[in-house]
């Protein structure tokens, strides 16, 4: 299985600023997703990271907010940018490797906006 | 749109103890479920995945069933360890991952 490196795996951050979140695969995969975990909440997705092209976000949640990077099949990072305390969550990179619908987690960036 | 609940919302069973967590779905068109553990603060951990096809999986002490036409899944943890105390959640699958809000377990020494 894949093995997921993330980075921060915690930052507190003043309302305003924007923070970039890394995931690192140690292979190629063919899917990547940024997910947001709200204070005792399950997860939502927030968007696709497409290799080479524009991030597919998911129904209120925008590039502008949340802007999102692919640039090769092992790395994607995401952005949270003006942030707010409403922002303050975890935030988690999953991939499925290729051919497969299995999905694998990073261990998440723990997020508070103060 | 597939809706995902888990049963209880949390549970407290004393070490040793068999125990099953539920899981329900609402559309059963999915190409798989996969269990998942989550501990406080962190990411989640792949339990067990069983495919649309399959009836259950089996991991050391853990099985996980899989009814898709009643859209239903458990997980089954047998002989119970204060290790396992975790938030264990379900997700199914059909072109994105639709998760379940978790059960909470605590496992008493």
């Amino acid at each position: 299985s894949a093995v997921i490196s993330q980075k921060p795996s915690r930052d507190i951050c003043q309302r305003g600023t924007s923070l970039t979140i890394q995931c690192q695969v140690d292979s190629q995969v063919t899917m990547m997703f940024w997910y947001r975990q709200q204070p005792g909440q399950s997860l939502t997705l927030i968007a696709t990271a497409n290799q080479g092209s524009e991030a597919t976000y998911e129904s209120g949640f925008v590039i502008d907010k949340f802007p999102i990077s692919r640039p090769n099949l092992t790395f994607s990072t995401l952005t949270v940018s003006n942030m707010s305390p409403e922002d303050s969550s975890i935030y988690l990179c999953s991939v499925e490797e290729s051919g497969d619908t299995e999905a694998f987690f990073g261990q998440g960036t723990r997020l508070t906006v103060v | 749109k597939q809706e995902v609940t888990q049963i209880p919302a949390a549970l407290s069973v004393p070490e040793g103890e068999n125990l099953v967590l539920n899981c329900s779905f609402t559309d059963s068109a999915i190409y798989n479920l996969q269990w998942f553990r989550q501990d406080p603060g962190k990411g989640l951990t792949s339990l067990l995945l069983i495919q649309s096809s399959q009836r259950e999986q089996t991991s050391g002490r853990l099985n996980a069933s899989l009814d898709k036409s009643s859209g239903r899944s458990t997980l089954y943890i047998a002989a119970s360890q204060p290790g396992d105390s975790a938030t264990y959640l379900c997700a199914t699958y059909f072109n994105k991952f639709y998760f379940g809000s978790g059960t909470k377990l605590n496992v008493k020494p």
